[in-house]
């Protein structure tokens, strides 16, 4: 079946240090979506990304889409305490829409002061 | 506020006791979806429903009922509680997935079977 895995499971950094995670599926995806829990919290979305390729920022956040549509990764750059939480991609099971999400295992950013 | 509400919060239980996790969302969406959260594992739906009275399988429902009798509520019913059942849960509901939209998450229900 699809799998999505994201690298690394976990990160620890010094503030001020960039960070980045890695999504990769097994399958080709129409889209993929990235949310941020926060420790003890629930996911929130921060992105979708649709097109080929396809890259966007939020502030410090870097998020791109895989030319073959089958990875995406997600970059900080300068990381602050406010960083802190687990990274979730998350994308559409083979031949269906996003009523079905795989979601990557997650990487938990711990951010050291 | 928009928001998706679970009740309750946290929940010890034995095993057996039937037990329904309530889901209700403010934001009139036609989607709705339960997972839960075990560590290494990330998020996995149990159920999910694109409107009233429909509802489909996701990648784990076994142990697991929902019903979808009104657009705002999607309660997820333990008929038979085991161990392995415990678990952080969330509903999730939005717009219209078919279409990408994002989802929104409840506050999570810690379930503890004993």
């Amino acid at each position: 079946g699809q799998q999505v895995m994201q690298i690394p499971q976990y990160q620890h950094v010094q503030e001020g240090e960039d960070f980045t995670t890695y999504c990769n599926s097994s399958t080709t995806l129409s889209n993929i979506q990235w949310y941020k829990q926060r420790p003890g919290g629930h996911p929130v979305f921060l992105i979708q990304l649709v097109k080929s390729g396809e890259v966007k920022k939020q502030k410090r956040l870097t998020f791109q889409f895989g030319e073959a549509k089958k990875n995406s990764s997600l970059h900080i750059t300068a990381t602050q305490t406010t960083d802190v939480g687990t990274y979730f991609c998350a994308g559409p099971k083979s031949n269906f829409g996003n009523e079905k999400l795989t979601f990557g295992t997650g990487t938990r950013l711990t951010i050291i002061p | 506020e928009a928001q998706v509400t679970q009740n309750p919060r946290y929940l010890i239980t034995v095993t057996g006791k039937k037990l329904t996790v309530t889901c209700s969302q403010n934001m009139n969406h036609e989607y709705m979806s339960w997972y839960r959260q075990d560590p290494g594992l990330g998020l996995r739906q149990i159920y999910y429903s694109m409107n009233v009275e429909v509802t489909d399988k996701g990648d784990v429902p076994e142990g697991y009922k929902v019903s979808r009798k009104e657009k705002r509520n999607f309660p997820l019913i333990l008929e038979s509680p085991s161990p392995n059942q415990t678990s952080l849960y969330f509903c999730a509901s939005s717009t219209n997935p078919e279409r990408y939209t994002e989802a929104f998450f409840g506050q999570g229900t810690r379930l503890t079977v004993v």
